[in-house]
């Protein structure tokens, strides 16, 4: 079954604003990471946050996990309309190795 | 330079035919996955190689065969297309085989079968 549920479905914003992602899970993780796809393309590493971490930063993005509440955000400061693409949150269950399960992304939409 | 690459990038073909698709990463990584991504962009792993080693094989079909000749290639062969095989199908590379490995995905082949 699937194991990331990310919300919104859906994201439509304006140049500047942020852009708040979020992403839940069920069972127990080794760590979280965040991929974005651009129309068309493969998928793109954004970052990975472990399960004894509770924030990480790289550059506009900024990561959250809530292993209490078996979820995480991803925050876009200032978007700008290259950040238009589909984002998929990603686990590594516990014991599973390198194998991530995917969510079923959110499609982010940054208007000029 | 192309670090995952992927051929063929489109593929059209009838159902009940057999195609391969290849996969070369040029970032000297140990392990690598096929991906599967439905109409919907529901993203799932179906296998993955370590050093030529099958190291994770998902409920797939077994109409569809992974081969590895070394570890910087891993092939996916389909035999008896069908209908539901029609997706983009992804290849992806990682450093080993960690749980704290980011992966490295190919552009994707669309396949579509008719």
């Amino acid at each position: 079954s699937q194991q990331g549920e990310e919300d919104p479905q859906a994201l439509s914003i304006q140049e500047g604003e942020n852009a708040t992602m979020n992403c839940s899970y069920k069972t127990s993780i080794n760590n979280l990471q965040w991929y974005r796809q651009n129309s068309g393309r493969g998928l793109v590493h954004l970052i990975l946050i472990r399960s004894n971490e509770r924030e990480k930063h790289s550059g506009r993005l900024r990561v959250t996990l809530d292993t209490s509440k078996k979820s995480s955000s991803l925050l876009i400061t200032a978007s700008r309309a290259a950040d238009t693409a589909s984002y998929f949150c990603a686990t590594v269950i516990t014991g599973a190795n390198s194998k991530l399960t995917f969510g079923k992304g959110i499609t982010l939409s940054v208007r000029p | 330079d192309t670090a995952v690459s992927q051929t063929p990038k489109y593929l059209v073909t009838q159902m009940g035919n057999d195609k391969s698709i290849k996969c070369e990463q040029n970032l000297g990584h140990d392990t690598m996955y096929w991906y599967k991504q439905d109409s919907k962009k529901f993203l799932k792993i179906m296998f993955s190689y370590n050093n030529k080693e099958l190291i994770i094989n998902e409920t797939v079909p077994n109409r569809f065969s992974p081969k590895s000749p070394d570890k910087a290639h891993l092939n996916l062969h389909i035999n008896s297309l069908e209908l539901g095989d029609s997706a983009v199908y992804f290849c992806a590379s990682s450093q080993r085989t960690s749980a704290y490995n980011e992966q490295f995905f190919g552009p994707g082949t669309r396949l579509t079968v008719l």
